[in-house]
């Protein structure tokens, strides 16, 4: 089975970082996914780690060590319309979801 | 990617009834994808739609409560039946991408309300 914590709330200022923090264990590792999703709109496709180290795409980075089970997602350059759940998503070729962590950009 | 849609976006049902909710992606996909997300909490997948053969279902989730239909590459279809209050969630679907990062894309939804 995959457990899959990630931190429920984060706030954060217009034009700043934050980082969210992923930890998993699972029974199989295909992949790591981080989606974003507003309220009541589907998830998007972020990002995705199969190998160690960071990936950066833009204003959004994200970060994997397969030796810890842990994975982050960097945002930079806050904007309003950051402002959503982040969900972190393992692979074994099915997706398990952590529970998300809700971002508030602040002005 | 290819474009998925999904419908109903949102139904109202009486308790007892069943809701078949439809998923239609633009071009084949392998894989197709049922996603619960109850109010407030993340996505559990229900099941995988196989073409040509039964769905897999995923633990605490069986077929004569979700009924999954896949007669083709692009369509899928997702029964709710004989719903009770418990049932009120949003249902996705979402299919496998062919690049090699095997991304998942998601439809927008049917969010189901059962009185």
């Amino acid at each position: 089975g995959q457990n899959i914590d990630q931190p429920t709330e984060m706030t954060a200022t217009e034009g700043a970082i934050v980082q969210i923090n992923c930890t998993y264990q699972t029974s199989g590792f295909n992949g790591l996914f981080w989606y974003q999703q507003h309220a009541g709109e589907a998830p998007t496709f972020l990002s995705y780690n199969v190998l160690d180290g960071l990936e950066e795409k833009g204003r959004f980075s994200s970060f994997l060590s397969r030796s810890k089970g842990y994975s982050y997602l960097l945002l930079k350059e806050l904007q309003m319309k950051d402002s959503a759940s982040y969900l972190c998503a393992v692979s074994d070729y099915k997706l398990s979801f952590g529970a998300g962590t809700t971002v508030t950009v602040r002005a | 990617s290819a474009v998925i849609s999904q419908k109903p976006s949102r139904d109202i049902c009486q308790r007892g009834t069943s809701l078949t909710i439809q998923c239609q992606v633009d071009s084949q996909v392998t894989m197709m994808f049922w996603y619960r997300q109850q109010p407030g909490q993340s996505l559990t997948l229900i099941a995988t739609a196989n073409q040509g053969s039964e769905a897999t279902y995923e633990s605490g989730f069986v077929i004569d409560k979700f009924p999954i239909s896949r007669p083709n590459l692009t369509f899928s279809t997702l029964t709710v039946s004989n719903m009770s209050p418990e049932d009120s969630s949003i249902y996705l679907c979402s299919y496998l991408s062919g690049e090699a990062k095997n991304i998942q894309y998601f439809g927008a939804g049917t969010r189901l309300s059962v009185l």
